[in-house]
Parts: structure tokens; sequence; C-alpha cells
């Protein structure tokens, strides 16, 4: 069974400054996959990347960046100069393959002026 | 416009009487599942499918029905609700497994059991 353990629930912080919103995960499997999805204050649920076990590499898209270290099980998510607009609960999900997708409990990023 | 639709979107009823909550996708995917979301606890699997007559139980069933009769359509069915199933609802489809393919999520469904 997965298990996946967002211990920040909430965070603020005032726009401009970065800000990283941790996730652990748990599993016994060899492959597996890691996702991060965001649910602004509207309430949809947007997926954001999804990472395979196989694939440490770090990725970068525009403000966002994932640090994946299966060292430690974890796939930390990072905003580099946070803007109002990331006000959003943020989470962290895995799956061991095909049928079940494990969620964190989320954390609630509430960005500022 | 590729989108998974859930019907309705706001329902309040009262405990025992039946409901089904639809969900309906145009993307031709093979998975479908519903989750439920409750404050402090994030979403928490209840169905999955895999494809058409395919179902299975994820992590918190009890109370739940599902039927896949048709690729398109997964329907939530409560045949007798309760209070504790007093949630925010969503349904997801994938072109495939949950590992392999992002999930596209429904609109969401608040529903009420009083």
């Amino acid at each position: 069974a997965q298990k996946v353990t967002q211990a920040q629930t909430e965070i603020s912080v005032v726009e401009k400054e970065d800000v990283t919103l941790d996730c652990v995960y748990e599993t016994r499997d060899t492959t597996y996959y890691l996702f991060w999805y965001k649910q602004p204050p509207s309430g949809e649920l947007v997926f954001l990347i999804r990472r395979n076990s196989f694939d440490e590499q770090n990725e970068i898209s525009g403000r966002y960046s994932w640090n994946f270290q299966k060292s430690t099980s974890s796939f930390n998510f990072t905003i580099t100069a946070s803007q109002v607009v990331d006000s959003a609960v943020y989470f962290c999900a895995s799956s061991s393959g095909y049928s079940t997708l494990t969620f964190g409990k989320g954390t609630m990023l509430l960005v500022s002026p | 416009e590729a989108q998974v639709t859930q019907n309705p979107r706001y329902l309040i009823t009262v405990t025992g009487k039946k409901l089904t909550v639809t969900c309906s996708q145009n993307m031709n995917h093979e998975y479908m599942s519903w989750y439920r979301q409750d404050p402090g606890l994030g979403l928490r699997q209840i169905y999955y499918s895999m494809n058409v007559e395919v179902t299975d139980k994820g992590d918190v069933p009890e109370g739940y029905k599902v039927s896949r009769k048709e690729k398109r359509n997964f329907p939530l069915i409560l045949e007798s609700p309760s209070p504790n199933q007093t949630s925010l609802y969503f349904c997801a489809s994938s072109l495939g497994g949950t590992g392999l393919y992002e999930q596209y999520f429904g609109p969401g469904t608040r529903l009420t059991v009083t």
C-alpha cells in the first residue's frame, strides 16, 4: 500500500517569497509514480506533474520546480517568487501502477500581497 | 472540449433516500474513478473502473455502489445515504492506469446528508 505524507497543513508567505511544499511517500514497490495536483479556491483539481520512480531528474517549469529524492523518499515542490494566484491547496499523490491513486492530505498555501 | 462532467453539482438530501451522482467523460478514457474529499483527510478513492464492466473498491467503498455499463459513464450510487457521507465528491478519468497518465477531474459534487 502507498502512503503519502504532507506534514505542512498550511503555509503563509508574502508575495515574491520562495516556498517549498514537502511530500514524503512510502511504498514497497520498485516501480511507482508520483504526482502533484493543485486545487485553487474555485475547487477544481489541476494536474501539475507526474514523475516515475526511475527518473530522479529534477524538473523546472517556469516558477515551479520539483525535487525528487529516492534516498529520502521525498518529492518536494518549490514555487519561486510566489504570487497571489499561487494560493491553493496542493496535493501530492502516488500510484504503484495501474489501479489506485493515493493522495496526501494536502497543504494549503496562502500568498498575501 | 475535453471534459469530465458531474451532476448534480450540489445536493442536499435526507438520510436513507437513495441518490445517484452521474459522471461522464468525452475523452474515450478507459479508466474512471470516484474520490471523496473531506477537511483534513485529503482525497480518498472510493471506487475505480479499468474499463466497461470492470470495477473495484478503493480505500473507502462502504456505503457506495458504482456501475460501468458504458465507457463514458460512471455513476456513483448511494443507496441509503448517511450523514457521514456528507462530502465533496470528485469523478476522474484517464487514458489508462493511474500511474501512467494524469487524471482529469470533474468539477465536484457537494453532497450534504441531513
